[in-house]
């Protein structure tokens, strides 16, 4: 079956720094993925979009990247700042384009 | 500004009560999802619907079921209430979808609502 993977253990960073947050996906081929940041008793809010002919994409201090190979998503924070601490959520899409979901890596960036 | 509103923020219900969950969104968006969240898990799908009375059932539909009756609003009933449906519930609405293809566009983002934390006692 589809299996999404993201690091369970929080993710601690210090502030300035890049942050990169990892999603591996198996059992398929997703045609484009997606990260959420979702706050504490909060609902997931968009960030970026990837499809799976880019391998980069950029928003301003956001970057991700799509290896179709690897079947592995990166989600880099960079000049990081503690308002950047919260859960990021990856969720690739299914073969009906539908989303499937991480269990989300929670970052926290310390002053 | 993209509004999705859910009706209560926290509930506490007994079991084998009948639980209503609504949720409305101002998007004039097609397709509209009830999620729950546990922590260590990742969202999971328990009904969608892409159309006015229409449903699906997703990854976990058991002891729910839905009702949409206007475009804008999609309700999540519990029939009987079991402590195992405490958790998180997410709602979720996304845009148009490609007529004549897959139910869901390439590019729909979702957009959810604050959630609802329900407690079964």
């Amino acid at each position: 079956s589809q299996k999404i993977e993201q690091n369970s253990e929080a993710l601690n960073i210090q502030e300035g720094k890049t942050a990169t947050l990892t999603c591996n996906y198996t059992n398929y081929s997703p045609a484009y993925l997606q990260w959420y940041r979702q706050d504490p008793g909060r609902g997931p809010v968009f960030l970026l979009l990837i499809r799976e002919n880019e391998k980069e994409k950029r928003k301003e201090r956001l970057k991700v990247t799509f290896d179709t190979t690897l079947k592995q998503s990166l989600f880099h924070i960079t000049a990081s700042q503690p308002a950047d601490s919260a859960t990021y959520l990856c969720a690739p899409s299914d073969s009906n384009y539908q989303l499937i979901w991480g269990a989300g890596t929670k970052l926290i960036i310390k002053p | 500004d993209v509004k999705v509103t859910q009706s209560s923020r926290y509930l506490v219900k007994r079991t084998g009560e009948k639980v209503f969950l609504e949720c409305v969104q101002d998007m004039d968006h097609e397709n509209m999802f009830w999620y729950r969240q546990d922590p260590g898990l990742g969202l999971r799908l328990i009904y969608f619907s892409y159309d006015v009375k229409m449903k699906e059932k997703g990854d976990i539909p058991e002891g729910y079921s839905v009702s949409r009756e206007k475009k804008e609003r999609f309700s999540l009933i519990l029939e009987s209430a079991s402590t195992n449906q405490t958790s998180m519930y997410l709602c979720a609405s996304s845009g148009k979808r490609d007529r004549g293809l897959a139910v869901f566009s390439r590019t729909d983002t979702q957009y959810f609502g604050p959630g609802t934390r329900l407690t079964v006692l």
